[in-house]
């Protein structure tokens, strides 16, 4: 099973700068990763596939990166509704598929 | 727009078992292009995939959950189910269904399902 790892646990930002999460796999996943954003109370949404392809309707503040073992998710100008929980999930290789354990960005 | 909505009841005792429906609308289970999952999260936890079926009826299944679990397609194509048994406190967790394309690499979910949540408890 692959493991992913999510860095940090919780990030304080203030609105308005940019935030930096970081997903590392214990073996390589290629370019298979997904990120997803998840608000108290609600189901997780999809963010960004394929490493770095945004979702139909995801604003342009969020991209991603990488590959293999070690991703990023930026999110450039952080804004009110941003703060949230965010999740990398891999799909290279399965059963099962295995997410991280999560990022929650909080306002500073 | 496709939408999936989660059913079932939300309590359910020790060493019984966990039914729950996914109801798709504004598409179908029957299409090839998709696998339809079950995901779970205890409360302020992370998530865990349970498993997908595809609509043929083949299956994959987490090996953590592979003896207790059984996900099928409804009678009405429209839906599909999951039966987990002998669940435990450790069971307790909001269930969301979605959907994953088939399309190689595939295997992102979207959309889900708002999640219904299930307690373990006598």
């Amino acid at each position: 099973e692959i493991v992913m790892t999510q860095s940090p646990a919780t990030l304080s930002v203030s609105p308005g700068e940019r935030a930096t999460l970081s997903c590392r796999a214990s073996q390589s996943v290629s370019s298979n990763l997904a990120w997803y954003q998840q608000k108290p109370g609600q189901a997780p949404r999809l963010l960004i596939y394929g490493a770095s392809t945004k979702a139909t309707g995801i604003p342009a503040r969020f991209s991603g990166s990488g590959s293999g073992t070690e991703f990023t998710l930026t999110i450039s100008s952080l804004q009110s509704e941003d703060f949230a929980v965010y999740y990398c999930q891999q799909y290279k290789d399965w059963p099962p598929w295995t997410f991280g354990q999560g990022t929650k960005v909080e306002i500073k | 727009q496709v939408q999936l909505q989660e059913s079932g009841p939300g309590l359910v005792k020790p060493s019984e078992t966990l039914s729950l429906t996914c109801t798709v609308s504004g598409g179908s289970v029957n299409s090839s292009n998709y696998y339809w999952s079950w995901i779970r999260q205890p409360p302020g936890k992370g998530l865990e995939w349970i498993g997908y079926i595809y609509y043929s009826g083949s299956t994959k299944y987490n090996p953590s959950l592979k003896s207790r679990v059984s996900i099928s397609v409804g009678m009405s194509k429209n839906q599909f189910s999951l039966k987990l048994n002998s669940v435990t406190a450790a069971d307790t967790a909001v269930y969301y269904c979605a959907r994953s394309p088939i399309m190689s690499p595939g295997g992102w979910f979207d959309p889900w399902g708002q999640g219904t949540l299930v307690t373990v408890s006598s």
